[in-house]
């Protein structure tokens, strides 16, 4: 069964640290590139960061960018997201995602076909 | 960046009905779209992908079309398990994708 198992969220004061991990089965890891995806409670989703299958190309986005780092250990198929600097805002459900290459006749499509379970962060004082 | 939106932002609906979900792009993405379904406390689920591609798994009730910037998720019979809140996404500029704002489907 493909699988994916967040850990490693909590409670954390501002300007603190936390690592997350995601530990996948089911699949060959290191073929696809995986992602970080975020809810605020009560908010809709927000794409956080994403890694290339290798681990050789990592993407941010805006509002993580700097404070974030997204790496993977393909070794022990399990996909890590290190967080410092954190805010308030940063409170979420944090979600791992694999991003699986769909092809067509004449092009590549991506979406995210497997969750975790997602993994709640909460940044307070 | 690509901007998304949705309309409605939330529908109430009988078990039986028609439903559809429109998601619109601030710039042309072609056919990078898909469809997720989320249930309360649950991770997202992908519906559709590629604009109108169900994901394997998924029930035929479920479809989607449109190119461009103008998309729309179709349910053509409404079912219990359904009422859950439904995002688009674009994945023209992956992996930096963005979600639309979700429309929440209730019981009317």
């Amino acid at each position: 069964e493909v699988q994916l198992l967040e850990s490693g969220g909590g409670l954390v004061q501002p300007g603190g640290s936390l690592r997350l991990s995601c530990a996948a089965s089911g699949f060959t890891f290191s073929s696809y590139a995986m992602s970080w995806v975020r809810q605020a409670p009560g908010k809709g989703l927000e794409w956080v960061s994403a890694i290339s299958g290798s681990g050789g190309s990592t993407y941010y986005a805006d509002s993580v960018k700097g404070r974030f780092t997204i790496s993977r250990d393909n070794s022990k198929n399990t996909l890590y997201l290190q967080m410092n600097s954190l805010r308030a805002e940063d409170t979420a459900v944090y979600y791992c995602a694999k991003d699986q290459r769909y092809s067509s006749s004449s092009d590549y499509y991506y979406g995210m076909d497997v969750w975790g379970q997602g993994t709640t962060v909460t940044v307070s004082s | 960046d690509i901007q998304m939106t949705q309309s409605p932002s939330s529908l109430s609906a009988s078990v039986g009905d028609r439903v559809t979900i429109t998601c619109r792009a601030s710039q042309s993405i072609s056919s990078y779209l898909n469809w997720y379904q989320q249930k309360p406390g649950k991770a997202p689920k992908l519906l559709i992908y590629a604009a109108s591609s169900l994901q394997s798994g998924v029930p035929s009730r479920f479809s989607g079309s449109g190119s461009g910037t103008d998309f729309t998720l179709t349910i053509s019979s409404l079912q219990p398990e359904d009422f859950a809140t439904y995002y688009c996404q674009q994945s023209y500029s992956t992996p930096r994708v963005t979600f639309g704002p979700g429309t929440k489907v209730d019981i009317k």
